[in-house]
Parts: structure tokens; C-alpha cells; sequence
């Protein structure tokens, strides 16, 4: 059974500073996502990692993938406000694309 | 935004009543699927759909029933309902099989079993 773990659950960071999610999981996968979630809304869509070694950028989030340590990070560069949220990874177990979820960081950006 | 649409967003429920929830999308994409959030266990697979009447269950199906008559719609139903199913279920879309093979959210329908 596939095990996707999240680290932390709960971050509080001040802004302009630099912070890492982690994300292991059990099994082998090739397909790796990360999701956004703002509180009572839907799962927004930040990066798909294919590939080991394979990173992805996007304003101040950076997300990279190693398969042979089944490990995701993704990284957060001199945090803003509008970044709080709560952030899952969700590792695709082959099978019709079902998708194993973290248990989520709920991130707290303070001024 | 991918074309997904939830029904009802809310709704309240007895114990015991039957309830059904719909998935309708747009996209025409093969795969559709129901997840259940709650607090402390990210989501969870429900069940999916890898075409029109055909389903098969995912990690926490006891409960649930699925069907899935046309490629745009996807339902839910708890036969009978239980304080354990309250939840946020959100359906997912997805098109296996291409570079990205992303799934995309609906917005949620909260349940409340009293």
C-alpha cells in the first residue's frame, strides 16, 4: 500500500524567508503532483514532476523530484502573504492516473 | 479552469436518508473519480471511472456506490447515510495517457450527516 508523507504539517514563516515541504513516499512512481488549496476552496494545480531529477519553477515555489529517494521537495523563496495555503503533494500509483495524497502543510505566512 | 461542475455545493442530511452527488464535466475526459477530504488524511479515493460504466473502488469505497452512464457525468451516492461520511467530496477529471495526465478539481460539495 502506498504511503505519502507530508513534512510539516503546519509551517509559520515569516515573509522573506526560505522554507522546504518535504514529501516521501513508499512505493515507486514516476508521476509526482503538487496541489494549492486556499481555505473552503478547490485543489489548484502547481506542478506535475515526471521525471527523477526533474524540477519546476514558478514564481517563488520551486519543486523537484527524486525517485531513487522517493522524495519531492518543494520549496518556497522569500514568502509572501498570498502564499498561505494549504499545500499537498500526490504521488500517481500507475493505475488510471489514481492519485496518493500527503496529508497536507498548512502554510502561515506573518508579516 | 477545467470545466467541472459539483452538485449541491451543500447539503444536510439525516442519518440514514440516501444521497446522491453529481460530477458534470465538460472536457471529455476519460477518467473521473470522487475523493473525500478530511482533516488529518488529505484526500482519499472514493472511487473512479476509466469509462461509461466503467468503475471500480478506491481506497475508502465501504459505503459508497458510483455510476457512470455518460462520459460527462459521474455520481455519487451514500445508500445510507452515516455521521462518518460527513466530509468534503470533491471530483477529479483527468485524461490518462498524455504527457501531464493532471487531474482537476471540482469545487467541493460539503456533507453534513446529523
Amino acid at each position: 500500500e502506498l504511503k505519502v508523507e507530508q513534512n510539516p504539517l503546519f509551517l509559520s514563516m515569516q515573509e522573506g524567508k526560505n522554507y522546504t515541504i518535504y514529501c516521501n513516499y513508499s512505493t515507486t512512481s514516476d508521476r509526482l503532483y503538487w496541489y494549492r488549496q486556499d481555505p473552503g476552496k478547490s485543489l489548484e494545480s502547481l506542478f506535475v514532476l515526471l521525471s527523477n531529477g526533474a524540477v519546476k519553477q514558478e514564481g517563488r515555489l520551486m519543486a523537484s523530484l527524486d525517485t531513487k529517494a522517493r522524495l519531492s521537495t518543494l520549496h518556497i523563496t522569500a514568502a509572501v502573504h498570498d502564499l498561505s495555503a494549504t499545500y499537498f503533494c500526490a504521488v500517481n500509483t500507475g493505475t488510471a492516473s489514481k492519485l496518493t495524497f500527503g496529508t497536507g502543510t498548512r502554510l502561515q505566512v506573518t508579516l | 479552469d477545467a470545466g467541472i461542475t459539483q452538485s449541491p455545493r451543500h447539503k444536510v442530511t439525516e442519518t440514514g436518508t440516501p444521497v446522491t452527488l453529481r460530477c458534470h464535466q465538460t472536457e471529455n475526459h476519460r477518467y473521473m473519480y470522487w475523493y473525500r477530504q478530511d482533516p488529518g488524511h488529505g484526500l482519499r479515493l472514493i472511487h473512479y471511472s476509466y469509462g461509461v460504466k466503467d468503475t471500480d473502488k478506491g481506497e475508502v469505497s465501504d459505503g459508497y456506490s458510483v455510476s457512470r452512464s455518460k462520459t460527462e457525468d459521474f455520481l455519487l451516492t451514500l445508500e445510507s447515510a452515516t455521521s462518518s461520511q460527513t466530509s468534503v467530496y470533491f471530483c477529479a477529471i483527468s485524461e490518462f495517457g498524455t504527457d501531464n495526465t493532471e487531474a482537476f478539481f471540482g469545487q467541493g460539495t460539503r456533507l453534513t450527516v446529523v
